[in-house]
């Protein structure tokens, strides 16, 4: 299975409202990241987790809560989100604690529309 | 910021070998050179990656100059569903630092 899979596929929310993307990978690996893609843009990386800690946080607004409760689920909290918020949002999981080589494996992504 | 130049578009007719290239003239010692691919509206896909000696694996092929400040993508025989954006990642690999895309090549294939 190498597979990560992304849920909702869609997701429409309101400004107040409180919603969670969910992932999931059972691929064994150790590191799991999680990037917004603006339309025509490249991927940009938010949070990357390693052996289920936050390691890296790319200066993502507080709205954007990672979390990261065992080694094959990774979720992404909204919360009062603004229409620029609206994006693909992309899971990934890699090996992890060594360099050199390892790919990453991406989901499908949830389309994100803030209303 | 990205460490990889790449031309924004690129045509390429059907069945004809693709050759995308990327310059990277800062890459340090430890980088690998890492390709991935977006077809619309997917995740990226990863094709191949490299250190120093050039690399083929049942997607694609690639080559690094000698002294690893260029390096080009091959797809040897481009079909219309390689249409997509191909991105050029400088990266040390494995769980640390995450991916930095740039802006891609968006390769279409021509019928």
């Amino acid at each position: 299975d190498t597979e990560v899979t992304q849920t909702p596929k869609h997701l429409v929310m309101g400004m107040t409202n409180k919603k969670s993307l969910k992932c999931e990978q059972h691929m064994g690996h150790r590191a799991m990241y999680w990037y917004k893609q603006k339309a025509k843009k490249p991927p940009e990386l938010m949070f990357v987790y390693s052996y289920e800690k936050l390691s890296i946080n790319e200066s993502v607004p507080s709205r954007f809560s990672p979390e990261c409760p065992n080694s094959s689920l990774l979720n992404l909290h909204l919360h009062a989100l603004q229409p620029e918020d609206s994006a693909l949002y992309l899971c990934a999981s890699s090996q992890a604690g060594w360099t050199g080589g390892p790919e990453a494996f991406f989901g499908q992504g949830t389309r994100l529309t803030v209303v | 910021d990205a460490k990889t130049t790449q031309p924004p578009s690129m045509d390429c007719a059907e069945g004809r070998a693709a050759n995308l290239p990327c310059n990277h003239s800062t890459i340090s010692g430890n980088e690998y050179v890492y390709w991935y691919r977006q077809i619309h509206s997917q995740g990226p896909q990863y094709i191949i990656h490299g250190l120093k000696n050039n690399e083929t694996n049942e997607m694609a092929s690639l080559i690094i100059t000698e002294d690893r400040k260029s390096s080009t993508l091959i797809l040897p025989h481009a079909t219309l569903r390689d249409t997509a954006v191909y991105y050029c990642i400088v990266s040390l690999g494995g769980g640390a630092d995450g991916l930095t895309f740039g802006k891609g090549t968006h390769l279409i294939i021509q019928p």
